[in-house]
């Protein structure tokens, strides 16, 4: 079945930092992947999402790239903010409109 | 704000009784999501609704849970007989039906079961 692994964390980061959170999947066919976030005491949301292979998804400053070829979906960004303390997710959708398969989630602190 | 909506936020609850949840989605989102997730871990699928029609469940979803979604628009997730696992968060999410297009799932801010 299908499958989604993240790196575990918790990720301790200082201020203006380089971030990498590493994601791989297992499915057949051709997913659709995302990144969700959940801050503290809030409810998950959408941070950016790719459809196809080679797509990048992007927004606030974060980034990832649908590698086809090593099944990979790794978030980053260039400067960590104390603000994007959080926990991220990864995960996949086989076909549009269906579930949502995630990976077990990667808590980021970042320390100013 | 017309985001998912769940209510209660919180339920406390002795071992062998039943449980509610409600869920209301954004307003002409045709499909429903329930998920559950247990602390340290991601979401896990239970079931969806397209409309009135629930279309897949999990074989995680035991003869002990049942969802609806009447009239297409908000759906309940009841839990029967309640056991200590089943101590969770429970989210609602709901999205568009764009053809052709990936659509985003959005979440609402989960029911915390907790079962004594």
């Amino acid at each position: 079945g299908d499958s989604v692994t993240q790196m575990e964390g918790p990720v301790t980061l200082s201020e203006e930092a380089f971030l990498t959170i590493n994601c791989t999947y297992t499915a057949t066919g051709y997913p659709s992947l995302f990144w969700y976030v959940q801050y503290p005491g809030e409810g998950l949301q959408l941070l950016l999402k790719a459809t196809k292979a080679d797509d990048k998804g992007s927004n606030k400053g974060f980034e990832a790239t649908y590698r086809k070829e090593t099944t990979s979906f790794h978030l980053e960004k260039g400067s960590v903010q104390v603000s994007d303390s959080a926990v991220y997710f990864c995960a996949l959708q086989r076909n549009a409109g269906n579930m949502l398969t995630f990976g077990g989630g990667t808590r980021l602190m970042v320390k100013p | 704000d017309t985001g998912v909506s769940q209510n209660p936020r919180h339920k406390i609850t002795k071992r062998g009784q039943n449980v509610t949840f409600r869920c209301d989605p954004i307003s002409e989102h045709n499909r429903l999501y329930w998920y559950r997730q247990t602390l340290g871990q991601g979401p896990e699928f239970l079931t969806y609704f397209q409309n009135e029609a629930q279309l897949e469940k999990s074989r995680l979803l035991s003869d002990r849970f049942s969802a609806e979604r009447p009239k297409g628009s908000f759906s309940t997730l009841e839990i029967q007989r309640t056991e200590q696992g089943d101590s969770a968060m429970y989210l609602c999410a709901s999205s568009p039906l764009l053809a052709g297009y990936t659509d985003t799932q959005y979440f609402g801010p989960g029911t915390r079961l907790t079962v004594l």
